[in-house]
């Protein structure tokens, strides 16, 4: 089983629809989540981080952590073109505290 | 604040030769991470520095190496390059080391070995 696992798509969602982004994990103890957007040819930008269960909000966007079912996934409301990128999971390696990433979600909003 | 910068931005080797790459992180980062991003093997971490130390190492060979200097700028070099080492060459700075920080890229260094 990988460490980190994301569907990689692509994931094509109307603009103004709800873009919905999936990652799970196999540490069970793990802490610290955090979602990544890239652009193409472009560097992973931070824009999300979550450390608690439940939903955790900023702006248009909305992680979800459940560490019971070693689960997280990130909310994008009112999509927007600009939105179009792939999407990274990275979770910390316990053991020697790595950021590890997912393959990433390439998400397409179709105006 | 600034963000974290890279040079050289690109970069254009051939085989068998060497290379340094520079990255200074944010300010009041004393966490500096590298890491290597393929389009086959994705996002792949190499090492991490704070504060001068080297905290963990990801699984590359020894032609990898790093080091950080005193006021938390960072380099890394590749010996004996191969044509496999070519890639996007990231680098990230965090305020905090270890699982909790969040960490901040830089635009890369886009290696390419021929």
């Amino acid at each position: 089983q990988k460490e980190v696992e994301q569907n990689s798509g692509p994931l094509s969602v109307p603009e103004g629809a709800i873009a919905s982004l999936n990652c799970t994990y196999s540490d069970r103890g793990s802490q610290s989540f955090f979602w990544y957007r890239q652009y193409s040819g472009k560097s992973p930008e931070l824009i999300m981080s979550i450390y608690s269960n439940g939903d955790k909000e900023d702006g248009r966007f909305t992680a979800q952590l459940n560490k019971a079912s070693q689960y997280v996934s990130l909310l994008i409301r009112d999509s927007q073109p600009s939105d179009s990128a792939t999407y990274l999971c990275a979770v910390p390696n316990r053991r020697n505290e790595k950021l590890t990433f997912g393959t990433g979600t390439r998400l397409t909003i179709i105006p | 604040k600034a963000g974290v910068t890279q040079t050289p931005r690109y970069l254009i080797k051939t085989r068998g030769q060497q290379v340094t790459l520079s990255c200074s992180p944010i300010s009041g980062h004393r966490s500096v991470s590298w890491y290597q991003q393929t389009p086959g093997q994705g996002l792949q971490f190499l090492f991490e520095y704070f504060s001068e130390t080297q905290r963990n190492k990801g699984n590359f060979p020894g032609r990898f190496s790093g080091r950080q200097f005193s006021n938390s700028r960072s380099e890394m070099n590749v010996s004996t390059l191969e044509l496999g080492d070519s890639a996007l060459y990231l680098c990230a700075s965090s305020g905090l080391a270890g699982e909790f920080g969040e960490q901040y890229f830089g635009p890369g260094t886009r290696l390419t070995v021929t």
